[in-house]
């Protein structure tokens, strides 16, 4: 069975810049949380998604936004990126039952 | 105050060494509790999940103290491939299923 998937691995963006960030979600599974994890620092909530609704959102500016598709799929938009926005950012996918998190392997964006 | 607080780390242990990590939850009404294993810029991997009676697995026990609000994790026996940063995660459902995770303690076990 296919684990949560992340696309792409890795981003260079320059400041003001938009970029969209992309998670597959185990079969099965229909929520989606995007955590931001800036180097050193631990991992923050940005967004939870469920059955195509946004649950959630984190601390973070509204030009953090996203979306969730019928199919479950999420995406995570960041808007006017600034040098601190240079992070790694994770999506999961839940369990329903258990309630456990399963992580892809991140998509590492780097802004100049 | 943080939702989820960790002890400070780094913990330097010997290989063999017991070491035990506590994790404090702000909530009282937060209803279920995971400890994850985060390996150095890789995604968390869950390492167990957190019963009210406490639980264990091989070299791993965790516990739960709903009164004093706290969630600990006890590591016996240490092998190198303990070595990483363990995070605790908890998961409120008054404030809407958000899972919150603690900045992890980071755990170097040494030969």
């Amino acid at each position: 069975e296919a684990g949560v998937t992340q696309s792409p691995t890795h981003l260079i963006k320059t400041r003001g810049q938009q970029v969209t960030l992309r998670c597959s979600p185990i079969s099965g599974h229909t929520s989606v949380y995007w955590y931001q994890q800036a180097l050193g620092l631990g991992l923050q909530f940005l967004l939870w998604y469920d059955e195509g609704e946004e649950r959630n959102r984190g601390n973070f500016p509204p030009r953090f936004s996203g979306r969730q598709f019928p199919n479950y799929s999420s995406e995570l938009n960041v808007n006017a990126l600034e040098l601190e926005d240079s992070a790694l950012y994770l999506c999961a996918s839940k369990d329903r039952r258990t309630e456990k998190l399963f992580f892809g392997s991140g998509t590492q964006l780097s802004v100049l | 105050r943080k939702e989820v607080e960790q002890d400070p780390g780094p913990f330097n242990v010997p290989e063999g060494a017991t070491v035990a990590f506590n994790c404090t939850y702000s909530n009282s009404a937060s209803q279920s509790f995971f400890w994850y294993r985060q390996d150095c810029r890789k995604e968390p991997k869950l390492l167990m999940s957190v019963y009210s009676s406490g639980n264990e697995d091989g070299r791993f026990t965790a516990q739960l103290n709903r009164a004093s609000q706290y969630i600990s994790l006890l590591i016996r026996d240490s092998k190198l491939s303990d070595s990483a940063t363990y995070l605790c995660v908890v998961n409120n459902y008054n404030q809407g299923g958000k899972l919150i995770f603690g900045q992890g303690t980071e755990l170097s076990v040494k030969p």
